[in-house]
C-alpha cells in the first residue's frame, strides 16, 4: 500500500516550547490530510482536517491556535504544538488519502510526544 | 461516534483462524466497511474493505451478511504477530470524510 511517512517518531520537549511535527505522503498526492491523537488505552480522536491550500478544520474542542497546521504541498503536512504542556503529551497519528486513487486512507508511524 | 460495534477482546491459538465480528446494523447504502488494525505504539494499518461483496487479499478476508448490518473480519492463519487492535469503521466513499474509530477488539494471538 501507500506509504505514509512521519517523523519524528517520538521526541521530549520542555513545557512552554514548541514541537513541529511532519507528515509526508512517499508515493502519491494527498489532498486531504488528517491529523489525530492517541492518549494510552484509548481510540484514536480526530483533531483536524486539512486540505492542501486552505485552512485545516479543526473538531470541536481542539484550539487552532495552539496546533498549527500546515498543508502547504500535496506530499507534507505538518502539525505545530505550541507553547506545549504536559497535558499534550500523547501519540500524534497523521493519515493522507491518495486524491485520486484508492479510498482507503494511510496511517503515519506516530509520533510520541513527552512535554516534560 | 462509531458506527460500530464489536467485542472488546478476543484470543485466538496460534496457527488457527481469527473471526472478528462487527455490528453495523445503522449503515448506509453508500458506506463501505474498513478494518485497520493498531500494533502497539504504531500507526493504524490498512487490512481491507468491501461495499458488499465478500473481500479477499493477502492478509485477510472480509465477510459482509446479505443485509449489510454486520461483517467478519478473518485472518486464516493467526501469527503472533496478529496481535493487534482491530478496528471496524464504516465510512461513506467521500474523500474528504475521515475514519472515525471505537474502541476497537484487542485480539491476543496465544502461542
Amino acid at each position: 500500500g501507500a506509504v505514509v511517512s512521519q517523523h519524528p517518531s517520538r521526541v521530549i520537549c520542555k513545557s512552554g516550547t514548541s514541537v513541529k511535527i511532519e507528515c509526508r505522503s512517499l508515493d502519491f498526492q494527498a489532498t486531504t490530510m488528517f491529523w489525530y491523537r492517541q492518549f494510552p488505552k484509548q481510540s484514536l480522536m480526530l483533531m483536524a482536517t486539512s486540505n492542501e491550500g486552505s485552512k485545516a478544520t479543526y473538531e470541536q474542542g481542539v484550539e487552532k491556535d495552539k496546533f498549527l497546521i500546515n498543508h502547504a504541498s500535496l506530499t507534507l503536512s505538518t502539525l505545530t504544538v505550541t507553547s506545549a504542556h504536559p497535558e499534550d503529551s500523547s501519540f500524534y497519528i497523521c493519515s493522507a488519502r491518495d486524491g485520486t486513487g484508492p479510498t482507503e486512507a494511510f496511517f503515519g508511524q506516530g509520533t510520541r510526544l513527552t512535554v516534560v | 461516534d462509531a458506527k460500530t460495534t464489536q467485542p472488546p477482546s478476543m484470543d485466538c491459538a496460534e496457527g488457527r483462524a481469527a473471526n472478528l465480528p462487527c455490528n453495523h446494523s445503522t449503515i448506509s447504502g453508500n458506506e463501505y466497511v474498513y478494518w485497520y488494525r493498531q500494533i502497539h505504539s504504531q500507526g493504524p494499518q490498512y487490512i481491507i474493505h468491501g461495499l458488499k461483496n465478500n473481500e479477499t487479499n493477502e492478509m485477510a478476508s472480509l465477510i459482509i451478511t446479505e443485509d449489510r448490518k454486520s461483517s467478519t473480519l478473518i485472518l486464516p492463519h493467526a501469527t503472533l504477530r496478529d496481535t493487534a487492535v482491530y478496528y471496524c469503521i464504516v465510512r461513506a466513499d467521500n474523500y474528504g470524510q475521515n475514519f472515525v474509530f471505537g474502541p476497537g477488539t484487542r485480539l491476543s494471538v496465544l502461542p
